[in-house]
């Protein structure tokens, strides 16, 4: 079957921080990739996307690459700030199959002053 | 440019009671509708998906049904609600097409709570 394994936290940084929040996934076929981010009492927000091996998503700072051959697709920051804490999920549509996306249990991010 | 709406933001409920809950989308035409619940220790799972007026998909067997009554509109319903319906409901909606390579962009979600 389908699905994302991520680490669920809480990470605990201190801002200005390097982050790399990892995330694994299953999959058959080659799925679309996507991580999503939730503040506090609202709803997902795509955060970026990648749909083919080896494409690099990126926005306001965070970059992923699809990594097909280590079924990957970690998120990383250079440089985290207060305003990134936040829920992050990591999840997969698998190709051709279906409507849903498999989410990640997400991962809790703190970035304290 | 395209915006979702979901109403209320936050519900309690009595178990037993009814549910109506609506989410409307803005700025596009014909577009898959999704329900999705976000539940305390079970993460994120996909409900219902629309991909027309009238056109109903279930994920996953349940006390709860979805309606499109409208091109862009989508209603979540219970005739009578029980404990385990408490979660936070999160509408989303992405543009038609091969599903695996359309984004899918969420609405603000309604908070239930099942009292």
């Amino acid at each position: 079957g389908n699905s994302v394994t991520q680490m669920e936290g809480p990470v605990t940084l201190s801002e200005e921080a390097f982050l790399t929040i990892n995330c694994t996934y299953t999959a058959t076929g080659y799925p679309s990739l996507f991580w999503y981010v939730q503040y506090p009492g609202e709803g997902l927000q795509l955060l970026l996307k990648a749909t083919k091996a080896d494409d690099k998503g990126s926005n306001k700072g965070f970059e992923a690459t699809y990594r097909k051959e280590t079924t990957s697709f970690h998120l990383e920051k250079g440089s985290v700030q207060v305003s990134d804490s936040a829920v992050y999920f990591c999840a997969l549509i698998p190709i051709n199959s279906g409507y849903a996306l498999n989410f990640g249990k997400g991962t809790s991010l703190l970035v304290t002053p | 440019s395209q915006t979702i709406h979901q109403w209320p933001a936050t519900l309690v409920q009595p178990v037993g009671s009814p549910l109506s809950l609506e989410c409307t989308v803005e700025g596009t035409s014909n577009p898959n509708l999704y329900w999705y619940r976000q539940a305390a220790g079970r993460g994120l799972q996909l409900l219902f998906y629309s991909v027309g007026i009238g056109q109903i998909s279930s994920e996953v067997p349940q006390n709860l049904s979805a309606s499109r009554p409208q091109d862009r509109q989508f209603i979540l319903s219970s005739k009578k609600l029980l404990l385990s319906d408490s979660g936070f409901y999160l509408c989303a909606w992405s543009v038609a097409g091969l599903a695996s390579l359309e984004t899918q962009y969420f609405g603000p979600g309604t908070r239930l709570l099942v009292l």
